[in-house]
């Protein structure tokens, strides 16, 4: 079946623009993760949704970070006034929530974030 | 709060020789250890995890890891180590109470295969 999608691929964008990232999660997930790849900070968790519950931002680096999560599904992680330091591979993952020690998080291919 | 370290950003090995990577944890509860592969512009693949019970866990492509918790670790090996295994490697525990939904990763283990 088909696994967790991430568009773009790649994003190459000028310091000081706004960019939205899109993840699609494996049908029937209601557990939805987006973690931040970089050279110097390794994997790091930004934010969690599960359901209609309220999200954990607790990972969100800045308030210039923002995701949504429109009907349990496809979710959108938006940085606003990009700066050179937002350079990462973003990845997006998802899972069945009802046991997490059992139930694996299943990661798209990452979109790769430039900032100039 | 919980913590992963690798030791080695990278690690070299013949074709055909033994794979050991190495990962030491930190968790104040019962941990939940996962190992994932990550191939070159691809996302996270599963390998194997540890939740309760046997300590030697398998996973897919012939790796296997065992928990060992006087030791604090969860090192990955396979016995014979293939061109296609190159890759990196992380290690993770799974997130704490309240947050258990997360995972909190490792800086990762390059491996190199040469032929």
């Amino acid at each position: 079946g088909a696994g967790v999608s991430q568009s773009p691929s790649n994003k190459v964008t000028e310091k000081g623009k706004d960019v939205e990232l899109r993840c699609d999660p494996i049908s029937g997930h209601t557990a939805l993760y987006w973690y931040r790849q970089s050279l110097g900070q390794g994997l790091e968790f930004l934010i969690y949704f599960q359901g209609n519950s309220a999200p954990d931002k607790s990972g969100l680096p800045s308030d210039r970070f923002s995701a949504e999560r429109t009907g349990g599904s496809v979710s959108t992680l938006t940085i606003q006034r990009t700066q050179q330091e937002d350079s990462a591979v973003y990845l997006c993952a998802s899972s069945l929530a009802t046991d997490y020690s059992n139930q694996p998080q299943h990661f798209g291919d990452g979109t790769r974030l430039s900032i100039l | 709060a919980q913590s992963v370290t690798q030791l080695g950003s990278h690690v070299s090995v013949s074709e055909g020789a033994l794979v050991l990577l190495r990962c030491n944890y930190s968790s104040s509860v019962p941990p939940y250890l996962f190992w994932y592969v990550q191939y070159p512009n691809q996302g996270l693949q599963l390998l194997l995890k540890y939740t309760t019970g046997a300590t030697l866990v398998k996973g897919i492509n012939g790796f296997e890891a065992e928990f060992k918790k006087s030791e604090t670790s969860f090192h990955l090996t396979k016995p014979s180590a293939h061109m296609s295994d190159a890759a990196e490697y992380f290690c993770a525990v799974r997130g704490e109470m309240d947050s258990s939904y997360k995972l909190i990763f490792g800086s990762g283990t390059r491996l190199l295969v040469r032929p």
